[in-house]
């Protein structure tokens, strides 16, 4: 069975870090791309990053270009985002999603991960 | 950036009821389309790719249509199961982005 399961998000305070991890199993991880997308509280979707399977391709929406840096260790199936300089407005779900074998759509997404930046 | 637009926003139907939902992009993107349906508090879940590919496990009652800058999503017969809200994205270029979205409610 497939499972992305995310964790570290928490409340930070505007210009903090944070560092989102996401756990895979049930498929190889390895030879996927994965990504990052995040959901303002009760407003739509966003893509954030997406990561090529031997992490040397990443590429980033501008707004966190800069800030935002998308990684991944193929030994342990995790992807990480690492936050920094964190703004009022990245308070979203993060959801953590694989991307199919060909494309950049996303066939498979974790249940998401609370980050809320606020004073 | 590629801007996807969805129409309409909100969307009131019933049981057995045919609907459609349709989003357009602001330039042709060929076919490079995909629609997800999200419930409130989950993930969103894929239903359509390459604009009329239906996901495997997705019921047939779902379907998509379109190519360039025009696309549909239709729902053949509604089930109580399917009031959620529906998001498309293109996938032909950088920045991924996704439309607004469609909140599907009973009427």
């Amino acid at each position: 069975e497939v499972q992305l399961v995310e964790s570290g998000g928490g409340l930070v305070q505007p210009g903090g870090s944070l560092r989102l991890s996401c756990a895979a199993s049930g498929f190889t991880f390895n030879n996927k791309w994965m990504s990052w997308v995040r959901q303002a509280p009760g407003k739509g979707l966003e893509w954030v990053a997406i990561i090529k399977p031997d992490g040397s391709d990443k590429k980033y929406v501008d707004s966190v270009k800069g800030r935002f840096t998308i990684s991944r260790d193929n030994a342990k199936n995790s992807l990480y985002l690492q936050m920094n300089s964190l703004r009022v407005e990245d308070t979203a779900v993060y959801y953590c999603a694989r991307n199919t074998a060909t494309d950049a759509l996303f066939d498979f997404w974790g249940q998401g991960t609370l980050v809320t930046v606020s004073s | 950036d590629i801007q996807m637009t969805q129409s309409p926003s909100t969307l009131s139907a019933s049981v057995g009821d045919r609907v459609t939902i349709t989003c357009r992009a602001s330039q042709s993107i060929r076919n490079w389309l995909a629609w997800y349906q999200q419930k409130p508090g989950k993930a969103p879940k894929l239903l359509i790719y390459k604009a009329s590919s239906l996901e495997s496990a997705v019921p047939s009652r779902f379907s998509g249509s379109g190519s360039g800058t025009e696309f549909t999503l239709t729902i053949s017969s509604l089930q109580p199961d399917d009031f959620a809200t529906y998001y498309c994205q293109h996938y032909d270029s950088y920045p991924i982005t996704f439309g607004q979205g469609t909140r599907l409610e009973i009427k």
